[in-house]
């Protein structure tokens, strides 16, 4: 069965950085495009980035473009998303995720992970 | 803010028809995504693309769009559908993608 199950969250300070890392099982992790979505507590989805299959396309939304880094290495199954120049409102839940349909660019998505916490604080 | 709009509650008497509406430009010319998500779980998808279901979604659950309005409606609410639900698609300012803002759906 699909499984993805993010790491790396935690405390950090403002203006720090943190790597999250996603491990997926259960799939052709190669064939598929990646998002990020995060969540603030209380708050709704939204949406952070995203990779194509290959790698060879990626997407940011823009309260994140510039600081966040989106990649993955197909060969280890992990999909990655480098946090630099945190903020408080950086403070949320992120959730990796798998598009439906294989090697398409969609925002279609059938799995999700758990999610890891991350929380921007001094 | 977020380029597509949700009502932000909605209720529904146990066993009739609700309909959660998203609105957007974007919407016009791309299909929306829905996903419900119940307290301290991660959303699951419930409709995507014209009207499709992924496995083990009830059928009670289906998808339409007209203009720049999608929606989901749920046949014949049951308690267990008491979640808050998003609607996602390609964002017509800039991002290339976005989800609404949720609706919290009641069963009473």
């Amino acid at each position: 069965q699909v499984q993805l199950v993010e790491s790396g969250g935690g405390v950090v300070q403002p203006g720090g950085s943190l790597r999250l890392s996603c491990a997926a099982s259960g799939f052709t992790f190669s064939s598929y495009g990646m998002h990020w979505v995060r969540q603030a507590p209380g708050k709704g989805l939204e949406w952070v980035a995203f990779i194509r299959y290959d790698g060879s396309n990626k997407y940011y939304a823009d309260s994140v473009k510039g600081r966040f880094t989106i990649s993955r290495d197909n060969s280890k199954n992990t999909l990655y998303l480098q946090m630099n120049s945190l903020r408080a409102e950086d403070t949320a839940v992120y959730y990796c995720a798998k598009v439906v349909v294989a090697y398409s660019s969609s925002g279609e998505i059938d799995y999700w992970g758990q999610g890891t916490l991350v929380t921007v604080s001094s | 803010s977020s380029e597509l709009t949700q009502d932000p509650a909605v209720s529904v008497a146990l066993g009739q028809t609700v309909r959660i509406t998203c609105q957007g430009d974007s919407l016009r010319s791309y299909y929306a995504s829905w996903y419900q998500q119940k307290p301290g779980q991660a959303p699951v998808l419930v409709i995507y693309g014209k009207n499709n279901r992924p496995s083990g979604i009830p059928d009670r659950f289906s998808g339409s769009s007209s203009g720049n309005t999608a929606s989901l409606t749920i046949t014949g609410a049951q308690a267990e559908d008491e979640a808050d639900y998003y609607c996602n698609s390609r964002d017509s300012s800039g991002n290339p993608w976005v989800f609404g803002g949720g609706t919290k759906l009641t069963v009473l």
